[in-house]
């Protein structure tokens, strides 16, 4: 089992729907990462948590500690939103080093 | 204000050969990170330097080193290149560890022949 999960892999969503996407994880975390990537590779980090909610714009972020789970929202979609989400989780502290390890990433189409 | 500069952009390499990617983080940020990602095994976390020193590593070959100056520009390089290297290569600079969101360079596409 991959220490982070997300789901779904492929989402096709049209325009103004609202969009969930979510990770799942099995290892203590010191944080989680929201990440986009659009074709082309560049990738923007949207949001940093360790615990609670954070929005930016249209974008949510929660994340349940104790659940170890997290969800990304999207309300009133829009074609620019296409892109590939990827979660991150930061490791807790072990031994020095903070193990940071990648969700296979969410592929989202926004169909006008 | 400029943003996360990684040259360059475009390298091809023969098995066999070492390469050294270069990224320059924003400016007055003191952590930098490398990350490798591919079709296969998606994003990878490499390493992290934090004031000169490495802070995080990931589970990579030793073939795989960085290093990170006073300025805060890193740098990444790979010995003994193999076909399985090929791969886009991605750093993020941020402002402190643990602390702060990252900001990503384009990234530097590797391919070994």
């Amino acid at each position: 089992k991959n220490e982070v999960e997300q789901s779904p892999q492929n989402l096709t969503a049209q325009e103004g729907e609202f969009i969930t996407i979510n990770c799942s994880y099995s290892v203590g975390i010191s944080a989680l990462h929201w990440l986009q990537q659009h074709p082309g590779g560049g990738i923007v980090s949207l949001f940093m948590l360790s615990s609670g909610k954070k929005k930016h714009g249209r974008l949510i972020a929660t994340i349940n500690i104790q659940e170890k789970h997290s969800s990304l929202h999207i309300t009133a979609s829009h074609p620019r939103d296409s892109a590939v989400y990827i979660c991150a989780v930061q490791g807790a502290n072990s031994g020095g080093y903070q193990k940071v390890t990648f969700g296979i990433g969410t592929k989202l189409q926004v169909i006008p | 204000k400029a943003g996360v500069t990684q040259t360059p952009r475009y390298l091809i390499k023969t098995r066999g050969q070492q390469v050294t990617l270069s990224c320059s983080p924003i400016s007055g940020h003191r952590s930098v990170s490398w990350y490798q990602q591919t079709p296969g095994q998606g994003l990878q976390f490499l390493f992290e330097y934090f004031s000169e020193t490495q802070r995080n590593k990931g589970n990579f070959p030793g073939r795989f080193s960085g290093r990170q100056f006073s300025n805060s520009r890193s740098e990444m390089n790979v010995s003994t290149l193999e076909l399985g290297d090929s791969a886009l290569y991605l750093c993020a600079s941020s402002l402190v560890r643990d602390r702060s969101g990252y900001t990503f360079g384009s990234g530097t596409r590797l391919t070994v022949v």
